[in-house]
């Protein structure tokens, strides 16, 4: 996952504009990747996944982007609404192992009316 | 729907106290998971169970204990809480051959004074 600090970053976003949120991940063997949204008070939900197999998958409004050269996952929000404002987080994990899911710290997106 | 039920959404506690976190699901998943979420620190895997009666140390066992007498329910335990176990406490389900997904609660906000 990316660095671990204790702060968590921070995009904000005008409503209507396209928001694109970035994640390091650690392991070469990670062969499955989640994105997770949080809202303030509530657990993660799922928002979509991705296979080490593929380079892009697309959601309703949401787009995943894999880039195994360097290690990189994105996950793109088309015309950002005041309701995905939340903590986003990517997790790695293989599918050798159920227990070793590795996540990311967050990033806090504000959406600007 | 994947339904996780935390028992308690906050929970305010003293140091030294004896604290159960109760967690049930209604999917009949064999692996249930309990982590802590710490701001920028993301989710750290405490303890996780495989089947009824089993249960695997994940990253930061130290403090805590688990139960999972039935098939439904995963309880965490803090023998003796500690300041430093401040922290929201979440439930996972998930991480089965046929869905690599993890399903969360939603969440307990757990503080020890």
């Amino acid at each position: 996952g990316e660095s671990v600090g204790l702060h968590l970053p921070t995009l904000s976003v005008q409503e209507g504009d396209n928001s694109i949120i970035n994640c390091a991940y650690s392991n070469s063997a990670s062969d499955y990747f989640i994105w997770y949204k949080q809202e303030s008070g509530k657990g993660p939900q799922f928002i979509i996944d991705i296979r080490s197999n593929m380079d892009k998958r697309q959601g309703q409004r949401v787009t995943v982007l894999l880039n195994k050269t360097v290690k990189h996952l994105s996950l793109q929000i088309a015309a950002t609404q005041p309701g995905d404002s939340a903590v986003y987080f990517c997790a790695e994990t293989d599918a050798r192992s159920y227990d070793k899911v590795i996540f990311g710290p967050g990033t806090s997106l504000s959406v600007i009316p | 729907d994947v339904k996780v039920t935390q028992s308690s959404r906050y929970l305010v506690k003293r140091t030294g106290e004896k604290v159960f976190l109760e967690c049930v699901q209604d999917m009949d998943h064999e692996n249930m998971f309990w982590y802590r979420q710490d701001p920028g620190l993301g989710l750290r895997l405490i303890y996780f169970s495989y089947d009824v009666k089993m249960k695997e140390k994940g990253d930061i066992p130290e403090g805590y204990s688990v139960s999972r007498e039935k098939k439904e329910r995963f309880s965490l335990i803090l023998e003796s809480a500690s300041t430093n176990q401040t922290s929201m406490y979440l439930c996972a389900i998930g991480r089965t051959a046929t869905n690599e997904k993890l399903f969360f609660g939603s969440g307990t906000q757990l503080s020890v004074l």
